[in-house]
């Protein structure tokens, strides 16, 4: 069984371009969340999303990020005119969903580097 | 709002040497607590949980006790390896308030010299 597959792993982009980043949770889980690690910091939760909504939302930046997760396919959390500060890791997450307190499986992130 | 403070790190031990690293929390209602380990270049593992006051988690040597009255769930291992060198993650979710996002604490990094 699969876990958690995030790509790329590495992205490199240049100030002012477009990040996507993908996220395919695992076998049988209908819930994602992001998160995004700053250097030699903790993870901070972004979005968290079911097939077709977004539940929660609220440590998204209210500017230039957006995140999907359609019925078919992975999810994706979009960066757009991306800055120096966006340099991070990205951390996406799946959970079963059939409690309130189940775990999360983590993917091995994206690591983003805007020049 | 919910948070968790760890011990800054990083911690540097000698092979079998006694492991504890510190973390306490604050939540509106009755978390759900994590470790989280995070090895170098990869995402993280779940290393142990507790979900309600007392529960003790276990797991590959590491030990957790869920205590309410200190509001603490530190983590423990009696003879440390090389190999768990790492940065560990403390973690909560507060399933009664009907967020499910994890509230991580910053991480302490964890090197074990032979």
């Amino acid at each position: 069984n699969a876990g958690v597959m995030q790509n790329p792993r590495h992205l490199v982009r240049r100030r002012g371009q477009e990040a996507r980043l993908r996220c395919s949770p695992m076998k049988g889980h209908s819930h994602v969340y992001w998160y995004r690690q700053l250097p030699e910091e903790g993870l901070k939760f972004m979005v968290y999303l079911q097939k077709e909504n977004i539940i929660d939302e609220s440590g998204m930046p209210k500017e230039r990020f957006s995140a999907e997760f359609p019925k078919e396919g992975p999810s994706i959390l979009r960066i757009q005119q991306v800055v120096r500060g966006d340099s991070a890791a990205y951390f996406c997450a799946s959970s079963p969903g059939t409690s309130g307190s189940d775990e999360q499986f983590f993917g091995p992130g994206t690591r983003l580097t805007v020049l | 709002g919910d948070s968790v403070t760890q011990m800054e790190g990083p911690v540097t031990l000698s092979e079998e040497a006694f492991l504890t690293i510190n973390c306490t929390y604050t939540a509106t209602g009755y978390p759900s607590l994590f470790w989280y380990v995070q090895y170098p270049g990869e995402g993280l593992q779940l290393l142990l949980k507790a979900t309600k006051a007392d529960d003790k988690g276990s797991n590959k040597g590491f030990e957790a006790t869920y205590r309410k009255e200190t509001t603490s769930f530190h983590l423990e291992k009696g003879s440390v390896q090389v190999s768990d060198s790492a940065v560990y993650f403390c973690a909560l979710s507060d399933p009664d308030t009907g967020r499910r996002a994890l509230t991580f604490g910053s991480g302490t990094r964890l090197q074990v010299q032979p």
